[in-house]
């Protein structure tokens, strides 16, 4: 089974960029690699994903390697209120999704 | 994106009881799912609501404890039945929309005395 593994906690500074690293070595060929973030009780907020290329939207950048083991998530311009707890997933291809643990992010003024 | 209302936010229910959580679409979807997300674990997907049939139900999940409706394309409920303590958890639902998106709801916070 895909499972993903993502540092506990990260700290990063506001107005600069926001680099968050999942490794997915288990993903298999047809599995999808999303990203989501939780802040307090709230449901999950949908942020990006991507299959094998890379991808960007308005909130972020999804950077995945070529042999599709690990990806980044780019906040460009990190806001305080991009503080939050950010999970990478891996959707199989029954809609089952695999979380990691995720990453505290900090924002500091 | 998509705006899901999930009804209700939480509750409190006594051990045997049953409860029903809504989820409402803004607009209309194919896929509708429904995931559990028990204390200090990641989501687990419990079914597939389909519109005019029967859910698809994952493993380790029954209909007779967990009957979902899904009576039209913005809206489906699950009922969580005979409830006991184990099945405290926080209850979501997710659509699919804008080809492999998926949005969740606020979520169902169900705690069983």
């Amino acid at each position: 089974d895909a499972k993903t593994t993502q540092p506990p906690s990260m700290d990063c500074a506001e107005g600069r960029a926001a680099n968050l690293p999942c490794n997915h070595s288990t993903i298999s060929g047809n599995e999808y690699v999303y990203w989501y973030r939780q802040i307090h009780s709230q449901g999950p907020q949908y942020i990006i994903h991507g299959l094998k290329n890379n991808e960007t939207n308005e909130m972020a950048s999804l950077i995945i390697t070529e042999d599709r083991k690990s990806s980044t998530l780019i906040l460009p311009h990190a806001t305080l209120r991009d503080t939050a707890v950010y999970y990478c997933i891996v959707r199989r291809s029954n809609y089952q999704l695999i979380w990691g643990a995720g990453t505290k992010l900090i924002i500091k003024p | 994106s998509a705006v899901i209302s999930q009804k209700p936010s939480r509750d409190i229910c006594q051990r045997g009881t049953s409860l029903t959580i809504q989820c409402q679409v803004d607009s209309q979807v194919t896929m509708m799912f429904w995931y559990r997300q028990q204390p200090g674990q990641s989501l687990t997907l419990i079914a597939t609501a389909n519109q005019g049939s029967e859910a698809t139900y994952e493993s380790g999940f029954v209909i007779d404890k967990f009957p979902i409706s899904r009576p039209n394309l913005t809206f489906s409920t699950l009922t969580v039945s005979n409830m006991s303590p184990e099945d405290s958890s926080i209850y979501l639902c997710s659509v699919r929309r804008e080809g492999e998106k998926l949005f969740f709801g606020s979520g169902t916070q169900l705690s069983v005395l």
